[in-house]
């Protein structure tokens, strides 16, 4: 079974400043993709990033980057330069290869809320 | 380009009574989901439908029922609700189960039940 787990319910952060979010997988597929979502307050689940297992540079995309460590079996989501509307709930989540009992479900973690402060 | 939409937004039940929530995508994919999500238990998969005609439970599906009406439809339905199904129900779809395809989401329905 796969299983996501994010420590950090909640999160401070200096507007401006870096922050990592942490994420640890556990998974017997040698296959699988990793992804982070963000929440915001109104409620809609919005896509920011994608890591595949096999993938042999982290992702990037804007100001989020994947921190993919996949002996430790962690895929970290770093924000650089904060800005007020990052505030939100932020999920980590991973999907399985197709068929079987986990036909093509995504596995979520608890989610993480980030508060920027000016 | 409307993506997933899913009804009704908000909705407060009494104990026992019953209703369904639509969702509806119009990106012509094969596979929808229906979540829960809870405070400090994230997003709980109750079930799945992999294409049209076929659906299987996820996690939590006591209490729930679904019909895949067509390609586009994915209805949840609550027979006789409950206090512990009071959650935010998010409907989702994928285009693809290549790994690196993701969910496109429903703006949710907050559901209470009383």
């Amino acid at each position: 079974a796969q299983k996501i787990t994010q420590t950090q319910p909640g999160m401070f952060v200096q507007e401006k400043e870096a922050v990592t979010l942490d994420c640890t997988y556990d998974t017997s597929d040698p296959s699988y993709g990793l992804f982070w979502y963000k929440q915001p307050s109104s409620g809609e689940m919005i896509f920011l990033i994608y890591q595949g297992s096999y993938d042999q540079q982290n992702a990037t995309e804007g100001r989020y980057s994947l921190n993919f460590q996949k002996a430790r079996k962690s895929a970290n989501l770093v924000i650089s330069a904060s800005q007020l509307g990052d505030s939100a709930m932020y999920f980590c989540a991973m999907s399985s290869p197709g068929g079987g009992t986990s036909y093509g479900k995504l596995t979520f973690g608890q989610g993480t809320i980030l508060t920027v402060h000016p | 380009n409307a993506g997933v939409t899913q009804t009704p937004k908000f909705q407060v039940l009494k104990t026992g009574q019953s209703m369904t929530l639509q969702c509806a995508q119009d990106m012509n994919h094969n596979s929808m989901y229906w979540y829960r999500q809870d405070p400090g238990m994230g997003l709980r998969l109750i079930y799945y439908s992999a294409s049209e005609g076929t659906t299987d439970k996820g996690e939590v599906p006591n209490g729930y029922n679904v019909s895949r009406l067509n390609k586009r439809e994915f209805s949840l339905r609550l027979e006789s609700a409950a206090p512990s199904q009071t959650s935010v129900y998010f409907c989702a779809s994928r285009e693809s189960l290549e790994l690196n395809y993701g969910y496109t989401f429903g703006s949710g329905t907050r559901l209470t039940v009383v």
